[in-house]
């Protein structure tokens, strides 16, 4: 089985840009998370998506929002882009329960200059 | 409220010795239990994880990992490091209906 894809890998962008980050799950995955990373703030849950549906989220700005498609295919889009939104962004995939693995994809990394 | 602690930001190990990194939470319910681990520029890879039943779990590359619920702890062991082992390891704390916790992170040096 494919594991988890994101495209694209790098970014880089310049303030007040917006951006749209692309999360491919492993094939019957339902469920996508998408989380950040910075060296500062570790790993931050951003949301959650089921069945096109967002079931959790995260203390984010409403600058930073999210789909899935039918496909479970899920995007991530950041408007407004501020210098402290550079960062490792990761999605992960599971079946959707509760207690189930997460499985990560390698992430994006998004610079804003 | 959850939380994730991993109390060493940075250990360090001979080749060949036994590794151990530390982790403990807190949780109101019963919690459940993972360890990943991240290389340089990648995402996080699934180590071992923890949901009930034996205190003593065994996962990938040789790693295992015991659930203490007394001292509230789920260390993260093996028992020969490798220097390919040198990564950063997370800690991550489930609890049913809410969202993934992570530690903050330790970083494994194994030296040769």
């Amino acid at each position: 089985k494919a594991g988890v894809t994101q495209t694209p890998r790098y970014l880089i962008k310049t303030r007040g840009q917006q951006v749209t980050l692309s999360c491919s799950p492993i094939s019957g995955h339902r469920s996508v998370s998408w989380y950040q990373q910075t060296p500062g703030q570790g790993l931050q849950f951003l949301f959650e998506y089921f069945s096109e549906t967002q079931r959790n989220k995260g203390n984010f700005p409403g600058r930073f929002s999210g789909r899935q498609f039918s496909n479970s295919r899920s995007e991530m889009n950041v408007s407004t882009l501020e210098l402290g939104d550079s960062a490792l962004y990761l999605c992960a995939s599971n079946g959707g329960g509760r207690t189930d693995t997460q499985y990560f994809g390698p992430g994006t990394r998004l610079t804003v200059l | 409220a959850q939380s994730v602690a991993q109390p060493e930001d940075q250990v360090n190990v001979a080749e060949g010795n036994p590794l151990t990194v530390k982790c403990t939470y807190s949780v109101s319910g019963n919690p459940y239990l993972f360890w990943y681990v991240q290389y340089p520029n990648r995402g996080l890879q699934f180590l071992l994880k923890y949901i009930t039943g034996d205190n003593l779990v065994k996962g990938s590359y040789g790693f295992e990992a015991e659930f203490n619920k007394s001292q509230t702890s789920f260390h993260l062991k093996k028992p020969s490091a490798l220097v390919s082992d040198s990564a950063l390891y997370f800690c991550v704390l489930g609890n049913y209906g809410q969202n993934f916790v992570f530690g903050p992170g330790t970083r494994l040096s194994v030296l040769p």
